[in-house]
């Protein structure tokens, strides 16, 4: 079964660049994985950021951005703000199953 | 608003089974797709099983597979999933989620149910 691994964790400063990225174990991810990512904050219910790997959802703040990149699906954070210290996972469409990825956990210092 | 409401969570033993629900408002249940997703004490989040709006066609982890079976009524506006065989490894809480098209995928998601599987 496929794997997708993601960067365990990430440190970015307040109002700086990060990118995340997220990749799979069977080769290069491609646009037919169909990235979906994921923002989840403590002990609360994941919430959906950007779906078929480069679209944001209508509650998706505009510093965040999904793309591929280097054989992989990427989410940039531009700008960041304290409030997007969380976890953040990527889900693939392969072999008509999701995968999840392990999760980035994103600190804002 | 959407809301997704998971029930049915507790404390099973080993090679038990139990089945949790999903009741759904805010939308039109019978055109959406949906999913669950689950997540183990301080772990990252696995997808378990999707079933399209019909019920026709449904999707499982290998992980569950023969095990766990995903199921609707889109006259009760509700989701199931029936869990048997239940290992210590199931331990989680399971969230409700609603799928939206072209492979969006848990748009809406519901708080979630804690299951045990524990002796």
């Amino acid at each position: 079964q496929t794997v997708v691994t993601q960067e365990p964790s990430l440190t970015v400063s307040p109002g700086g660049t990060v990118t995340l990225t997220c990749a799979s174990s069977t080769g290069g991810v491609t646009s037919g994985h169909h990235a979906n990512w994921f923002q989840q904050k403590p002990g609360l219910a994941p919430r959906a950021l950007i779906h078929s790997t480069v679209n944001k959802h209508s509650w998706t703040p505009a510093r965040f951005s999904g793309s591929l990149l280097g054989g992989k699906a990427a989410l940039t954070l531009s700008g960041v703000q304290p409030e997007d210290e969380a976890e953040y996972y990527c889900s693939l469409f392969s072999g008509a199953a999701w995968v999840f990825g392990g999760g980035t956990k994103l600190t804002v210092l | 608003e959407v809301q997704l409401v998971e029930s049915g969570g507790g404390l099973v033993q080993p090679g038990g089974s139990l089945k949790v629900s999903c009741g759904a408002s805010g939308f039109t249940f019978s055109s959406s797709s949906m999913s669950w997703v689950r997540q183990a004490p301080g772990e990252g989040l696995e997808w378990v099983a999707s079933i399209q709006k019909d019920g026709s066609e449904k999707y499982y982890a290998d992980s569950v597979m023969g095990r766990f079976t995903i199921s609707r009524d889109n006259a009760k506006n509700s989701l199931y999933l029936q869990m048997n065989s239940l290992r210590a490894e199931d331990t989680a809480v399971y969230y409700c989620a609603r799928d939206g098209d072209d492979y969006r995928l848990c748009v809406y998601w519901g708080q979630g149910t804690l299951v045990t599987v524990s002796s």
